[in-house]
């Protein structure tokens, strides 16, 4: 079947360390794969995506790279700010499917 | 620039209620869905819809129904409450399921079933 896993939280890091988030998947094809992040009291919003293999998405200062032959795609950033501090989500897709895969969460607390 | 709308935004219940929790997005998206979110579980899908008069069961759609009269459209209802559904309601929609399309997610429903 489809699933994803995420590395367990919560993360704490202080300000300007450099974070890694793990994102692992299972995939009967090729999916495009996604990180949204939650902010608190407020729904999922878009982060990155990369739709095939090598491809790296990037948007603030957050990068993650499409591995597909270790079916990866961890989210980076090199410089943690408080303003990060939110729960992070791990999800695919597929191009002619009717469902989202969405990982467990991870929360991120960035402290001064 | 609305989004995708959702109302109520917090709700409690009694166990055996019924209520409908709204959904509307006015960017012309054709899929729409339900996802349903508690600690440690990520988010479930509940039930989704690829089209007006379309809608498919998710992981989870015991307790819920739906229904897509329109486009724009896509309410949730909970015909008998139970303490289970105690839970953060988000609906999202995009303008595809597949074709790579992100989706775009409500603020979410707090609900509540004493």
């Amino acid at each position: 079947g489809n699933s994803v896993t995420q590395m367990e939280g919560p993360v704490t890091l202080s300000e300007e360390a450099f974070l890694t988030i793990n994102c692992t998947y299972t995939a009967t094809g090729y999916p495009s794969l996604f990180w949204y992040v939650q902010y608190p009291g407020e729904g999922l919003q878009l982060l990155l995506k990369a739709t095939k293999a090598d491809d790296k998405g990037s948007n603030k200062g957050f990068e993650a790279t499409y591995r597909k032959e270790t079916t990866s795609f961890h989210l980076e950033k090199g410089s943690v700010q408080v303003s990060d501090s939110a729960v992070y989500f791990c999800a695919l897709s597929f191009p002619t499917g009717n469902q989202f895969y969405f990982g467990t969460g991870t929360s991120l607390t960035v402290i001064p | 620039n609305a989004g995708v709308t959702q109302t109520p935004k917090f709700q409690v219940l009694k166990t055996g209620q019924s209520m409908t929790l709204q959904c509307a997005q006015d960017m012309n998206h054709e899929y729409m869905s339900w996802y349903r979110q508690d600690p440690g579980m990520g988010l479930r899908l509940i039930h989704y819809s690829v089209g007006a008069g379309i809608t498919d069961q998710g992981e989870v759609p015991n307790g819920y129904n739906v229904s897509r009269s329109t486009t724009e459209d896509f309410p949730l209802r909970l015909l008998s409450a139970a303490p289970s559904q105690t839970s953060v309601y988000f609906c999202a929609s995009s303008y595809s399921a597949g074709r790579n399309s992100p989706l775009h997610f409500g603020n979410g429903t707090r609900l509540t079933v004493t």
